[in-house]
């Protein structure tokens, strides 16, 4: 069964520091997402991806956060400046013709 | 503001226990409500989609139904390996691309 693979599973940096997660999305989806879950709080949006553009971001997504469709596969959230509220694990999810998301396991963040 | 609240936040069920989780949301306008399991440390896995009003879906031990203001997910006779966080979503109907808007879930444990 298709599914959405991201990695790493765990990256630590220090403050300051540039961080790039990578997804792959499920091969015939259009409509790619990240998504954050602070340890203990919700899901959150942070941008959703199509036709090689951002189509609606959060108030979370702000400068400091880009997204890029470097390939025909991949799907990458670059941090430039970690702080240490950035802490939190990553989800990328993907969405074909119908209405859900997939997810995938996630990426968790660990600013120090 | 879209918002979606789920009840109760945790629930301990014995085996064979049947129960029912709560969503109760406020949106705008609602494209569709899902409903996914969310094991510890990973993504969210997705269960359901709901669209409108009365309408009711299946799978295994679960069923999820939806009113106008609220969504239940039912859980018949629920075994060890359900145990896991249940996560309500709503997808606006505003916006091209959708986004979510989860709840924080409700942690369900069911033992032997």
């Amino acid at each position: 069964e298709p599914e959405v693979t991201q990695t790493p599973s765990h990256q630590v940096t220090q403050m300051g520091q540039e961080v790039i997660l990578r997804c792959v999305p499920i091969s015939n989806h259009l409509y790619f997402y990240w998504y954050r879950q602070i340890l203990g709080q919700k899901v959150e949006f942070l941008v959703s991806f199509y036709n090689n553009e951002i189509s609606e971001k959060s108030e979370i997504f702000d400068d400091q956060f880009s997204v890029e469709r470097p390939d025909g596969s991949n799907f990458t959230l670059k941090i430039r400046s970690t702080k240490l509220e950035d802490s939190a694990m990553y989800f990328c999810a993907s969405r074909g013709g119908a209405s859900e998301q997939y997810f995938g396991p996630g990426t968790r963040l660990t600013v120090t | 503001e879209d918002q979606v609240t789920q009840s109760p936040e945790a629930l301990r069920l014995q085996e064979g226990e049947s129960s029912s989780l709560n969503c109760s949301y406020t949106v705008s306008g609602l494209r569709g409500l899902f409903w996914y399991r969310q094991d510890p440390g990973k993504g969210p896995e997705f269960l359901f989609t709901l669209y409108s009003a009365g309408e009711e879906k299946e799978k295994e031990r679960l069923k999820a139904t939806l009113t106008k203001k609220e969504s239940f997910l039912h859980i018949t006779a629920p075994k060890p390996e359900d145990s896991a966080t249940y996560l309500c979503a709503v997808d606006p109907q505003s916006g091209t691309a959708s986004k979510l808007t989860f709840g924080t879930g409700t942690r369900l444990q069911v033992t032997l």
